[in-house]
């Protein structure tokens, strides 16, 4: 199994640009979540899905925007790329609730100048 | 509201030394606890969990964690670190009260010395 896939590994934006970090399962997961990660911060929760057609806001969801069309697939929208959007994303999955482990991506790290 | 804290930004032990990093958190209810280690440039990855019975659990890699209810904390130990063992360390929390969310610390770094 390819566990959670994340594509791309690196990308430069310019202010102002739009672009979709994919994410995409093989595990039949119901549970999706998209992090993003900043030096001394941690993870901070973006945006999570439950299921097909089910999202949700997490703690930081100003700036981006998610559809869950498919269980497999659960892509991020970055519409108008802020310097502050500058930050490692993490896909993540799991098959249960919240005494399942999380599945994670290698990551996106993100550059908007 | 449901938050981790992690009092240790870096930690530097030497080879073989014993470890144990901090892990405190904030929840009204049963806490479903993880800690997390990352390598440079990787995802998370699952060291242990904690979500009933037993209060002492074993891990991946040699690490155990303790919960203590009435410290509401959830210590990660090991006895005799390696170098391979450098790396970023995450705590967790499960919260099913706010639709499977799971809070994260800031991390602690640990340096392993030769």
């Amino acid at each position: 199994n390819a566990g959670v896939t994340q594509t791309p590994k690196f990308r430069i934006l310019k202010i102002g640009q739009s672009m979709t970090l994919q994410c995409t399962q093989d595990m039949n997961h119901n549970y999706m979540y998209w992090y993003r990660q900043d030096p001394g911060m941690g993870l901070k929760l973006i945006y999570y899905s439950v299921g097909a057609g089910i999202t949700d806001k997490g703690e930081v969801p100003n700036g981006y925007n998610v559809s869950r069309s498919t269980t497999e697939d659960f892509p991020l929208r970055l519409e108008l790329a802020a310097p502050s959007q500058t930050s490692v994303y993490f896909c993540a999955s799991t098959a249960g609730w919240v005494d399942e482990k999380l599945f994670f991506g290698s990551g996106t790290q993100l550059s908007v100048l | 509201a449901q938050s981790v804290t992690q009092p240790d930004i870096h930690i530097t032990v030497s080879e073989g030394a014993s470890l144990e990093l901090r892990c405190n958190y904030s929840y009204g209810a049963t806490p479903y606890l993880f800690w997390y280690v990352q390598s440079p440039g990787q995802g998370l990855q699952l060291l242990l969990k904690y979500f009933s019975g037993d209060t002492l659990v074993q891990g991946i890699k040699g690490f155990e964690a303790e919960f203590k209810r009435s410290q509401s904390s959830f210590n990660l130990r090991k006895p005799s670190v390696h170098w391979s063992d450098a790396a970023e360390y995450f705590c967790a929390v499960g919260a099913r009260n706010t639709g499977n969310q799971f809070y994260f610390g800031t991390g602690t770094s640990l340096t392993v010395i030769p």
